[in-house]
């Protein structure tokens, strides 16, 4: 059963910083991995998505690493600004059986003007 | 180009009392995926329709329910409501190939009292 873990649970940076979120997953066989951003009591807004034969997204500050292997992503968010406040997830998609997704719990967050 | 669309946003419901949620997803998506989100468990899948098919399914029990129409709108029923059932409902659509990201809409929020 794939499980993902987010680390940390919460973050809190001063604007300008950079910063890297983690995503850790248990099984390597998947499809794709996808980050979104969720804000407060809304849906969920896709920033990123890395297939497995890729090692890496950019889009705007934001740049995506995927080692297949290893079972791990990360998220570079490149010079932090207040509106990046928001709870960042990641779903893998499996690549066996029916390709469940799985969401790990998420990153809270918190970017201080 | 709209995006997934999902009503109602805002549910309140009593124990036992039945519940149907609706979902349009983005023109020309045909893959329509259920997920519900609580504060101790995250997000969690409940399953994922195609071309008026279920494909997939969660761990969930059976008063979870739902169907796809020919338009690729979907719906999602629960039965005998519970406590636990409170939550934030999230739709996501995506275009028929694995590869593709998915969207989500805003949610509905169903509290259940």
């Amino acid at each position: 059963k794939q499980e993902v873990t987010q680390i940390p649970a919460a973050l809190s940076v001063p604007e300008g910083e950079n910063l890297v979120l983690n995503c850790s997953f248990t099984d390597s066989a998947i499809y794709n991995l996808q980050w979104f951003r969720q804000d407060p009591g809304k849906g969920l807004t896709s920033l990123l998505l890395i297939q497995s034969s890729q090692r890496e997204q950019t889009s705007g500050r934001l740049n995506a690493s995927l080692d297949k292997s290893s079972g791990r992503s990360t998220l570079y968010i490149a010079a932090s600004q207040p509106g990046d406040s928001a709870t960042y997830l990641c779903a893998v998609r499996d690549s066996g059986g029916y390709q469940k997704v799985t969401f790990g719990i998420g990153t809270k967050l918190q970017v201080i003007p | 180009k709209a995006g997934v669309t999902q009503t109602p946003r805002y549910l309140i419901k009593t124990r036992g009392q039945q519940v149907t949620l609706s979902c349009s997803p983005i023109s020309g998506h045909r893959s329509v995926s259920w997920y519900q989100q609580t504060p101790g468990q995250g997000l969690q899948f409940l399953f994922e329709y195609f071309s008026e098919t279920q494909r997939n399914k969660g761990n969930f029990p059976g008063r979870f329910s739902g169907r796809q129409f020919s338009n690729s709108r979907s719906e999602m029923n629960v039965s005998t409501l519970e406590l636990g059932d409170s939550a934030l409902y999230l739709c996501a659509s995506r275009y028929s190939g694995q590869g593709f990201e998915q969207y989500f809409g805003p949610g509905t929020r169903l509290t259940v009292t």
